[in-house]
C-alpha cells in the first residue's frame, strides 16, 4: 500500500501562536511531498512542493516565512503555520508520491487532512 | 485560462441511476494524466480513476468509467448504479508532462437520493 498519515487531525489555537502539522508516509519512502490548503466548499490549492533534503518550492502568493515546510527525512514532512491568525483557519492536506507504487505515473497519495481553527 | 474546468457545482441523482460528472482540461503538453478523486465530508481524498493521454482505451474501475474525448479535451467521470455512499465532492485533476504537481478543478458536489 501507500499510506499517508497526518497529525494532528484537528487543532484549535490562539491567534499569534505557531502550529506544526506532520505528514508521514507510513509504508514507503516519499522523495516528494505536497502541501495543499482547502477552504470550505472550495478546491485544493497547492501551497508548496517539498523534496527531501532541499528547500521547499512555494507557489506564487504563498508566504514562505509564514508557512514553514521542512522535509527532513524520506518519510516525514512538516508544515508550521507561524503566528497564526483567524484567516489561516483552513483544511490542510498533504500528499506524497511513491515511485514504486506501480500505479499511474506520479500518483499522489493523500493524507487525511488537518483542520486548523485559529481563534 | 483555467486548466481544469468542472462546470457542474452540484448534481443530483437517484440511487441506482447512472450519473456523468463533466471535466474539461486545457494543456499544450502532449503527455498528461487525468485523475478523478472523491472527497466525502470527512475530507480524505480518495483516488477513483486515472487516464493517461496516450492510453488508447477509456479507463474503467468497477462502477467508475472515464469518458475520454481527447479532441474535445474532456474527461468525464461516469458512475453507474449510484449508491447513497457516492454522495461526496468529486474533483478532476491534471498532471502535465513529467511533473508530479496536480491542478485541480473546482469540484462537483454529488448528492444521491434514495
Amino acid at each position: 500500500g501507500a499510506v499517508v498519515s497526518q497529525h494532528p487531525s484537528w487543532v484549535i489555537c490562539k491567534s499569534g501562536t505557531s502550529v506544526k502539522i506532520e505528514c508521514r508516509s507510513l509504508d514507503f519512502q516519499a522523495t516528494t511531498m505536497f502541501w495543499y490548503r482547502q477552504f470550505p466548499k472550495q478546491s485544493l490549492m497547492l501551497m508548496a512542493t517539498s523534496n527531501e533534503g532541499s528547500k521547499a518550492t512555494y507557489e506564487q502568493g504563498v508566504e514562505k516565512d509564514k508557512f514553514l515546510i521542512n522535509h527532513a527525512s524520506l518519510t516525514l514532512s512538516t508544515l508550521t503555520v507561524t503566528s497564526a491568525h483567524p484567516e489561516d483557519s483552513s483544511f490542510y492536506i498533504c500528499s506524497a508520491t511513491n515511485p514504486s507504487s506501480g500505479g499511474p505515473p506520479n500518483e499522489q497519495f493523500f493524507g487525511p487532512g488537518t483542520r486548523l481553527t485559529v481563534l | 485560462a483555467q486548466k481544469i474546468t468542472q462546470t457542474q457545482p452540484g448534481m443530483f441523482v437517484q440511487e441506482k441511476e447512472a450519473v456523468t460528472l463533466d471535466c474539461t482540461y486545457d494543456t499544450s503538453d502532449p503527455s498528461y494524466g487525468l485523475f478523478w478523486y472523491k472527497q466525502p465530508s470527512s475530507g480524505e481524498m480518495i483516488f477513483l480513476i486515472y487516464q493517461g493521454s496516450y492510453d488508447q482505451q477509456n479507463a474503467t474501475e468497477g462502477r467508475y468509467s472515464l469518458n475520454f474525448q481527447k479532441a474535445r479535451k474532456s474527461a468525464n467521470l461516469v458512475i453507474s448504479a449510484s449508491q447513497l455512499g457516492d454522495s461526496a465532492m468529486y474533483f478532476c485533476a491534471m498532471r502535465e508532462g513529467g511533473y508530479s504537481t496536480l491542478t485541480f478543478g473546482k469540484g462537483t458536489m454529488l448528492l444521491v437520493s434514495p
